[in-house]
């Protein structure tokens, strides 16, 4: 079944706090999962993504932690920022044809000052 | 890097009328190119995905007639809105595949908030 499930659907942190939002998917297929940053009426931009061979990625602040046997990935936001408040989404992708990402719901971050 | 540009930003259009919404890859030829639909707090939805020189195919529940795509080119996409009503009224995002990059050739447009009075 081509889902991904994504939690929480809303998140506070206190500024300087770690924000984390974990996904989960059930298609074994997908190779590719990004996480994509959308702030109000724009369109989602890329933050970070992993693929299955590599369990962690940093950069900068943005970490995903991904558990292949668990078939789930997670995202860390280490000193989180008032700016970084939007909504997160992850996404997973497959190398086939003209399919495209299936997105998570969403999850709505705001960092309090 | 690449870039997909989107245009309008926003577009308001009495009822009745039709709006189309252009989505183009700047520095990449974009065999296929997506739609989505995203409503307030929720999540993108496949709109219909788009390849060049033929048809579109469009998910379940999603009028082809009152949703027309084009892919004309490598580099650009249409969606146009025909006849639009008030429930039309939503954020479009459009979606362009590097076929280069494989499963991590997705670059999405700005989207178009279209508002229907």
């Amino acid at each position: 079944q081509q889902q991904v499930k994504q939690s929480p659907q809303s998140l506070i942190v206190q500024k300087g706090g770690i924000s984390i939002i974990n996904c989960a998917y059930e298609n074994t297929a997908f190779d590719y999962f990004p996480w994509y940053q959308q702030f109000p009426g724009k369109g989602p931009a890329l933050l970070i993504a992993i693929r299955p061979d590599v369990s962690e990625k940093k950069e900068g602040r943005f970490t995903i932690s991904f558990n292949k046997s668990a078939k789930q990935f997670s995202l860390h936001i280490m000193d989180s920022q008032p700016g970084d408040s939007a909504t997160y989404f992850c996404a997973a992708g497959m190398n086939s044809g003209y399919s495209t990402l299936t997105f998570g719901k969403g999850t709505m971050l705001l960092v309090s000052p | 890097g690449a870039v997909v540009s989107q245009h309008p930003s926003w577009v308001i259009c009495k009822s009745g009328t039709s709006v189309k919404i252009e989505c183009r890859s700047l520095d990449f030829q974009a065999t296929t190119m997506f739609w989505y639909r995203q409503f307030p707090k929720q999540s993108l939805m496949l709109m219909a995905t788009s390849n060049e020189g033929s048809k579109a195919t469009y998910e379940q529940g999603v009028e082809k007639d009152k949703f027309l795509i084009n892919h004309a080119s490598l580099t650009l996409s249409t969606l146009t809105v025909t006849s639009a009503h008030p429930e039309d009224s939503s954020f479009y995002i459009c979606s362009a595949r590097d076929p280069l990059r494989g499963s991590s050739g997705y670059t999405f447009g700005s989207g178009t908030r279209l508002t229907v009075v």
